[in-house]
């Protein structure tokens, strides 16, 4: 069956201005995460959905990024005002059900994101 | 807080030879721990993960890892290297309430002929 989907692969922005990079999870997974991985700081956790409730922001590194799931599968994170040290690749997962610390999360191909 | 320690950035070894990559962790309760792999430009893949059923667990592509409480640690082992195990690896521990997982540093891998 198909996997967790990125697009796009790559995204080259001029500082300022704002990104949206968009996630489709697995078919049927309620939980969807986003991580971060830049040079420097490793893997990062950005923020977490988990069905209808409401998100787990705590990983946003500042209020230029947010997120959304519309109608319980696909994703968007947005960028605003984008800066350079936004440059990383952003990487989507989803898992079939949060919270058991046992569900495996599938990741994404990732998009890379280049903030010139 | 949950957090693990990948003790090598880099490990080299030779086609054949067995790879032993370390990783500590640190939690107040029983932790659920994985392996990822990266291959380049590509995207992570799990190898293995332990819920606190059997302390060795099997992965794919003949990875294995014991979990030791007394170490408090989860090293991700193999017998025999392969030029295709040439990636990055990462420990993981997940969080209790949110299954957010929270990443080594990551181990490269290097596999000589």
């Amino acid at each position: 069956g198909a996997g967790v989907s990125q697009s796009p692969s790559n995204k080259v922005t001029e500082k300022g201005k704002d990104v949206e990079l968009r996630c489709d999870p697995i078919s049927g997974h309620t939980a969807l995460y986003w991580y971060r991985q830049s040079l420097g700081q490793g893997l990062e956790f950005l923020i977490y959905f988990q069905g209808n409730s409401a998100p787990d922001k705590s990983g946003l590194p500042s209020d230029r990024f947010s997120a959304e799931r519309t109608g319980g599968s696909v994703s968007t994170l947005t960028i605003q005002r984008t800066q350079q040290e936004d440059s990383a690749v952003y990487l989507c997962a989803s898992s079939l059900v949060a919270g058991t610390t046992t569900d495996t999360q599938y990741f994404g191909p990732g998009t890379r994101l280049t903030v010139l | 807080a949950q957090s693990v320690t990948q003790l090598d950035s880099h490990v080299s070894v030779s086609e054949g030879t067995p790879v032993l990559l370390r990783c500590n962790y640190s939690s107040s309760y029983s932790p659920s721990l994985f392996w990822y792999v990266q291959h380049p430009n590509k995207g992570l893949q799990l190898l293995l993960k332990y819920t606190s059923a059997a302390t060795l667990v099997k992965g794919i592509n003949g990875f294995e890892a014991e979990f030791k409480k007394s170490e408090t640690s989860f090293h991700l082992t193999k017998p025999s290297a392969h030029m295709s195990d040439a990636a990055e690896y990462f420990c993981v521990v997940s969080d209790l309430n949110t299954d957010k997982l929270i990443f080594g540093t990551g181990t490269r891998l290097q596999v000589f002929p």
